[in-house]
């Protein structure tokens, strides 16, 4: 079945500091999407990607989706303590019908 | 934007009870729900699909009886787990898509419920 990947699995960053988590899917997706889950908290929607090499920004994020893809990043730009975070990628297949199929996930700790 | 609410958000029970935990879509109406369950430090195991009107649909591995699903309305979904025990002790989380076409649309997520089961 689908599966999918995503590293680092833990990332610890001074604040200030840039933050790049890595998604990467065994099957061709339909689109990409971005979900945080801040600690105690449950997962909240960032944003979604479909065309192929897309790139988008949300203020000190921007995420891209591979040419082929397969593939997806999210990176921060000078972290701050409100970053703090598990960030899952998400996506479903190409197939109809496809589920969501969540990464494991990359937990984000910023020390101020 | 869209709200989920799910209730209740934290629940202890004792070992052989059954606990019903809810799902509401609060400003849409939600034709297939989600179920996750979600262990400490990892990610979200999808469960089962809730759909209105008809049977849910369960994920490999998944219990059917052990895990019951009710869709009611097109606003509320139920997960009841029942005879529990303390390996169902987990973090479970349902979400619902504001699309007709769930599985390719953006996931609300209710708050969740953990569940102790002791």
């Amino acid at each position: 079945g689908q599966q999918v990947m995503q590293i680092p699995q833990y990332q610890h960053v001074q604040e200030g500091e840039d933050f790049t988590t890595y998604c990467n899917s065994s099957t061709t997706l339909s689109n990409i999407q971005w979900y945080k889950q801040r600690p105690g908290g449950h997962p909240v929607f960032l944003i979604q990607l479909v065309k192929s090499g897309e790139v988008k920004k949300q203020k000190r994020l921007t995420f891209q989706f591979g040419e082929a893809k397969k593939n997806s990043s999210l990176h921060i730009t000078a972290t701050q303590t409100t970053d703090v975070g598990t960030y899952f990628c998400a996506g479903p297949g190409e197939t109809s019908g496809s589920r969501l199929t969540f990464g494991e996930g990359t937990q984000l700790t910023v020390n101020p | 934007g869209a709200v989920v609410s799910q209730h209740p958000s934290w629940v202890i029970c004792k070992s052989g009870t059954s606990v019903k935990i809810e799902c509401r879509s609060l400003d849409f109406q939600a034709t297939t729900m989600f179920w996750y369950r979600q262990f400490p430090k990892q990610s979200l195991m999808l469960m089962a699909t809730s759909n209105e009107g008809s049977k849910a649909t369960y994920e490999q591995g998944v219990e059917k009886d052990k895990f019951l699903i009710n869709h009611a309305s097109l606003t509320l979904s139920t997960l009841t787990v029942t005879s529990a025990h303390p390996e169902d002790s987990s973090f479970y989380i349902c979400s619902a898509s504001r699309s007709s076409s769930s599985y390719n649309s953006p996931l609300h997520f209710g708050n969740g419920t953990r569940l102790t089961v002791t």
